[in-house]
């Protein structure tokens, strides 16, 4: 499996959009962007996935670039629920997902 | 739907017994994935079964194993516990695993604790 890069830590304001960075440039054509969240003492959530199109649903927005290296987790208007580490997952067919060390997002009031 | 659910919640258990953790996966779901999450090596893959039968595993001794009955709930049992197995350990189910566009969705884990 592809891994991916993602940025430690990151801070944003409640109500404003959260977006949080993968580099995944070794990403091969059949595999998946997966994004999951976790909060403390929590199993992890899963938010959403995509091939090479962007995708919205009513957790998020996923942004992949064209050439498919890098992809945006876009929470639209963040709580202080969204405080969580979130892992941003390179995944293919048959293929078990690897956990890198995610960004923890802190949303502050 | 409910969701995946895990039992029991918390563990405590002493070197060198066994343990045996149960997880029961979203209804219509035919795939069960266990995976190790710890403070030092994040979460790891353990193994997946898909009916009834282990179709991946992860680089663990053998003291860990798992089984699948045939209406997809799922047990994993750890023997000879160490110290280094208190973990957090989380179940996750799918509809098939093996489909790249099938998400796993995760229980809340067991904690277990070994002292």
């Amino acid at each position: 499996d592809a891994k991916t890069t993602q940025p430690p830590s990151m801070d944003c304001a409640e109500g404003r959009a959260a977006n949080l960075p993968c580099n995944h440039s070794t990403i091969s054509g059949n595999e998946y962007v997966y994004w999951y969240r976790q909060i403390h003492s929590q199993g992890p959530q899963y938010i959403i996935h995509g091939l090479k199109n962007n995708e919205t649903n009513e957790m998020a927005s996923l942004i992949i670039t064209e050439d498919r290296k890098s992809s945006t987790l876009i929470l639209p208007h963040a709580t202080l629920r969204d405080t969580a580490v979130y892992y941003c997952i390179v995944r293919n067919q048959g293929g078990k997902l690897i956990f890198g060390q995610g960004t923890e997002l802190s949303v502050k009031p | 739907k409910a969701g995946v659910t895990q039992t029991p919640r918390y563990l405590i258990k002493t070197r060198g017994q066994q343990v045996t953790l149960s997880c029961s996966p979203i209804s219509g779901h035919r795939s069960v994935s266990w995976y190790q999450q710890t403070p030092g090596q994040g979460l790891q893959f353990l193994f997946e079964y898909f009916s009834e039968t282990q179709r991946n595993k992860g680089n663990f001794p053998g003291r860990f194993s798992g089984r699948q009955f045939s209406n997809s709930r799922s047990e994993m049992n750890v023997s000879t516990l160490e110290l280094g197995d208190s973990a957090l350990y989380l179940c996750a189910s799918s509809v098939n695993g093996e489909f790249y566009n099938s998400p796993l969705h995760f229980g809340n884990g067991t904690r277990l604790t070994v002292t």
